[in-house]
């Protein structure tokens, strides 16, 4: 059974048309985090949470956003999206006080046109 | 920010060979993780590494860390073709703490032929 669960697992937009992907868990972990791996590449930390509590990475683009309305889903929002984002994002959890260990969702392929 | 470098960053290797993946940290963590990636999907837990010493072995995968060199290893005997995939180490910037940001290496493509 699907455990972390992304939504689309492929998007295809236009440059500048905003984009909403999101993540849906079972698990009830209470850390959320969201990744972008582009090809070849390691996963980079865009931002995670910790219940609502929101950390943005120091890099991470003015034009991306998340939400977490609950300890179920978060969401990642690209507000205008340039070919430079095109790119797989990864939702992962993992729970305060175990292991640390993150489980991934199947990804979210964006293609900008 | 913690630095995770991973080598070799490609492995071709024949089927049957063994050999080793490092991944060096460049600041102090006790917990260190194996992900594996297949081409367009997405990470796999393959092994958690708690503490100083830790061995973990998982069929022809054996994971080692060592917290005092900030190293760890991903030793791979007698390869065969479903190995093939890439590999990454990934670590914990915050020691004693679930809480922190994982830090991912660049990983290692790894292809075993016959």
């Amino acid at each position: 059974d699907a455990m972390v669960i992304q939504n689309p697992r492929y998007q295809v937009t236009q440059f500048g048309k905003p984009v909403t992907l999101s993540c849906s868990q079972t698990l009830n972990h209470n850390v959320m985090y969201w990744y972008q791996q582009k090809s070849s590449q390691a996963p980079k930390l865009l931002f995670h949470y910790y219940d609502k509590d929101f950390n943005n990475e120091a890099d991470t683009p003015d034009n991306f956003q998340s939400r977490r309305p609950n300890t179920s889903f978060c969401f990642l929002d690209i507000r205008s999206p340039g070919l430079g984002d095109a790119a797989m994002y990864l939702c992962a959890t993992r729970r305060a006080g175990g292991t640390g260990e993150l489980f991934f969702g199947e990804g979210s392929r964006l293609t900008v046109l | 920010e913690l630095k995770v470098e991973q080598n070799p960053l490609f492995l071709s290797m024949q089927e049957g060979k063994n050999y080793t993946i490092y991944c060096n940290y460049s600041t102090t963590s006790d917990r260190l993780y194996w992900y594996r990636q297949d081409p367009g999907k997405s990470l796999e837990s393959l092994f958690v590494l708690l503490s100083n010493g830790a061995v973990k072995q998982e069929g022809r995968l054996m994971a080692s860390l060592d917290t005092k060199a900030r190293l760890s290893t991903l030793h791979i005997t007698a390869a065969v073709h479903d190995l093939s995939a890439t590999y990454f180490c990934a670590v914990d910037a915050k020691r004693g703490s679930t809480l922190g940001r994982l830090y991912f290496g660049r990983g290692t493509q790894l292809t075993v032929w016959p």
